[in-house]
């Protein structure tokens, strides 16, 4: 089946640090999606791309598609400590409509 | 607007026993889906559901039963509670998706944490 894996799994910056956390499908995705969840809470979703090579940004994090819609990526500029949490991206196969296939995310650590 | 409410919060199970967690939605959502998360797993799909009346297997189905009477109601049952299913569980909705490019994010609940003991 469909496999989403990302790396790293940890990252423990500095604040005022960039942060980047990558992401790669087994198969070619429709859409992916991303998600952040902050400790003892919840995943909440950040932003969906769908096109290849797209690009979109909010505020100081940008996120990627990459042009065979297989990997993204979400780089944050200049961490802050509010940007502590894990990040997860969730993908979508070509296949299906309905079903989400998350990675397993990366945790952000943040020192102030 | 209430979105996607779970109960219970916080669960502790005896091995063998049973129980069931609740998920109801009020957006009118038809997709619905049950996952599990275990510290630095990710979350792990239990069951879906596209609609009222179908249910279909995610990639951890085994020990977990669901029912998808109505489109706002979406109850996972434990039947034989094991050590393995201690875990948090998160029941998530979304729109259909209409278009290609429509969001069909995921709304989460806010999670039941579940103990077996």
């Amino acid at each position: 089946g469909q496999q989403v894996m990302q790396i790293p799994q940890y990252q423990h910056v500095q604040e005022g640090e960039d942060f980047t956390t990558y992401c790669n499908s087994s198969t070619t995705l429709s859409n992916i999606q991303w998600y952040k969840q902050r400790p003892g809470g919840h995943p909440v979703f950040l932003i969906q791309l769908v096109k290849s090579g797209e690009v979109k940004k909010q505020k100081r994090l940008t996120f990627q598609f990459g042009e065979a819609k297989k990997n993204s990526s979400l780089h944050i500029t200049a961490t802050q400590t509010t940007d502590v949490g894990t990040y997860f991206c969730a993908g979508k196969d070509g296949g299906s409509n309905y079903k989400l296939t998350f990675g397993k995310g990366t945790l952000l650590t943040v020192n102030p | 607007n209430a979105g996607v409410t779970q109960t219970p919060k916080f669960r502790i199970l005896k091995i063998g026993q049973s129980m069931t967690l609740q998920c109801t939605q009020d957006m009118n959502h038809n997709y619905m889906y049950w996952y599990r998360q275990d510290p630095g797993m990710g979350l792990k799909l239990i069951y879906y559901s596209v609609g009222a009346g179908i249910t279909d297997k995610g990639e951890v189905p085994n020990g977990y039963n669901v029912s998808r009477s109505t489109t706002e109601d979406f109850p996972l049952r434990l039947e034989l509670a094991a050590p393995s299913q201690t875990s948090v569980y998160f029941c998530a909705s979304s729109y259909s998706q209409i278009s290609r490019t429509a969001n069909t994010e995921a709304f989460f609940g806010q999670g039941t944490r579940l103990t077996v003991v």
